[in-house]
């Protein structure tokens, strides 16, 4: 079973929905983090969480939020999707005695028509 | 100037040569340095990372730091095919955020 898991794979919804995506994690680790990929852009951080009680916002987080359920579970939700937030959405994990290596997980392909 | 800025390709080198991979970084990113590797419709995995000026190796991979001239590079000897992929350089900062560069797009030509 892989590591980090992300629900769902892929999902086409129109302008103006709530959407949410979801990651879980059997790591064990502490650190949560929400990306969204677009070609020429890279990956951007939306949200990071180094505990339950701590969630930070990062370079994009604007139009969305985040809640962390539990230590394996975080979730990235888009209350009113618009179509520039079609993306590719990755969810990754670290730990910080490995000097903050991050897992990715298989990615979310979204779709805002 | 981005945080973390990389050359995107596309870079092609024939199959047994070193490609060279190179990366820089601005003043906001100063803590740890890390190469990614995604295959087309994947997630990025992790390469390698380094903390330190120099040279560290693993295997084919050869990661550099210089600090003082903010950059740091990937060398992958023995190109495969592969090893085509994007390279992902990311930097870590001070707060703990991680800024990724755009990648650059490597064919290994057989």
């Amino acid at each position: 079973d892989a590591d980090v898991t992300q629900t769902p794979r892929n999902r086409i919804t129109k302008t103006g929905k709530r959407i949410m995506l979801e990651c879980s994690q059997t790591k064990g680790h502490d650190r949560m983090y929400w990306y969204r990929q677009d070609p020429g852009l890279g990956l951007r951080l939306i949200y990071y969480s180094f505990d339950v009680k701590d969630i930070n916002k990062g370079e994009i987080s604007d139009g969305y939020s985040v809640s962390r359920q539990a230590q394996a579970k975080f979730s990235l939700s888009l209350e009113s999707a618009i179509p520039n937030q079609t993306a590719l959405y990755f969810c990754a994990t670290s730990q910080a005695v490995e000097a903050d290596t991050q897992y990715f997980g298989p990615g979310t392909r979204l779709t805002v028509l | 100037q981005k945080e973390v800025e990389q050359n995107s390709g596309p870079l092609s080198v024939p199959e047994g040569a070193i490609a060279s991979l190179n990366c820089t970084y601005s003043d906001r990113v100063s803590q740890s340095f890390f190469w990614y590797r995604q295959y087309s419709g994947k997630s990025p995995e992790l390469i390698m990372s380094i903390y330190s000026n120099g040279d560290k190796e693993d295997g084919r991979f050869t990661a550099q730091l210089n600090k003082a001239s903010q950059y740091v590079s990937l060398l992958i000897r023995d190109s495969q095919p592969s090893d085509s992929a994007t390279y992902l350089c990311a930097g870590q900062n001070t707060g703990n955020q991680f800024y990724f560069g755009t990648g650059t797009s490597l064919t290994v030509i057989p």
